[in-house]
């Protein structure tokens, strides 16, 4: 199973970019890279997916190299609102939903 | 608009018990899954479904069981409450693959 590491915490301010990486060593050849927010006292939320180089949305951007075996989630001009639990989530459709693997979480903190 | 709903949204129960928590999603998705989130483990999955009579245990299925007679609900049943299963419970649902999952407010569930 691909297990993921990120920083359990990390403090930012209002306006900086914020960039969030997630290691994957043992990332299978079909296992996408998922992000999702969670907020107190809320199911996580949907924030990007991916599976290599760069993939960019209306909220964030998720930088992949070459060889998969880590992930990075940037934030752009992360605002107070942004405080909350950011998830690298690995995982594949080969074996089922079983190989879904949520890591620890980084517990983002934005300051004024 | 489509949604996903759990209830209750607060139980209390006792040691040994038999708790069902409900899960009713309008997103018409094949896909659902059951989570529990516990401090310093992030999320964990318990079960899971792709359709219809299909179900598929997770990472931390023991304890648990699940069914599904149709598309929009899939219950969560702790056939014995234990202490251990005082958690957060997330149900989610997805249309298809690895796509976005779209989580449930959550139940908390605690067993005395």
């Amino acid at each position: 199973l691909a297990k993921t590491t990120q920083p359990i915490s990390m403090d930012s301010y209002e306006g900086q970019e914020v960039n969030i990486t997630c290691s994957h060593n043992n990332i299978a050849t079909n296992d996408y890279i998922t992000w999702y927010q969670q907020f107190p006292s809320q199911g996580p939320r949907f924030i990007i997916q991916g599976y290599k180089t760069k993939v960019t949305n209306e909220v964030a951007s998720l930088f992949i190299p070459a060889d998969r075996k880590s992930s990075t989630l940037s934030l752009p001009r992360v605002s107070l609102s942004d405080t909350a639990v950011y998830y690298c989530l690995v995982g594949g459709l080969s074996g089922g939903y079983n190989k879904l693997i949520f890591g620890a979480g980084t517990r983002l903190a934005v300051h004024p | 608009d489509a949604e996903i709903t759990q209830s209750p949204r607060h139980k209390i129960t006792e040691t040994g018990r038999q708790v069902t928590l409900a899960c009713h999603q309008t997103w018409n998705h094949n896909n659902m899954f059951w989570y529990r989130q516990d401090l310093g483990h992030g999320l964990r999955l318990i079960h899971y479904s792709y359709g219809v009579q299909d179900t598929n245990k997770g990472e931390v299925s023991d304890g648990y069981s699940v069914s599904r007679s149709n598309t929009e609900d899939l219950p969560l049943t702790l056939e014995s409450a234990a202490s251990s299963q005082t958690s957060v419970y997330f149900c989610a649902s997805s249309s298809q693959g690895l796509g976005e999952q779209y989580f449930g407010p959550g139940t908390r569930l605690t067993v005395t």
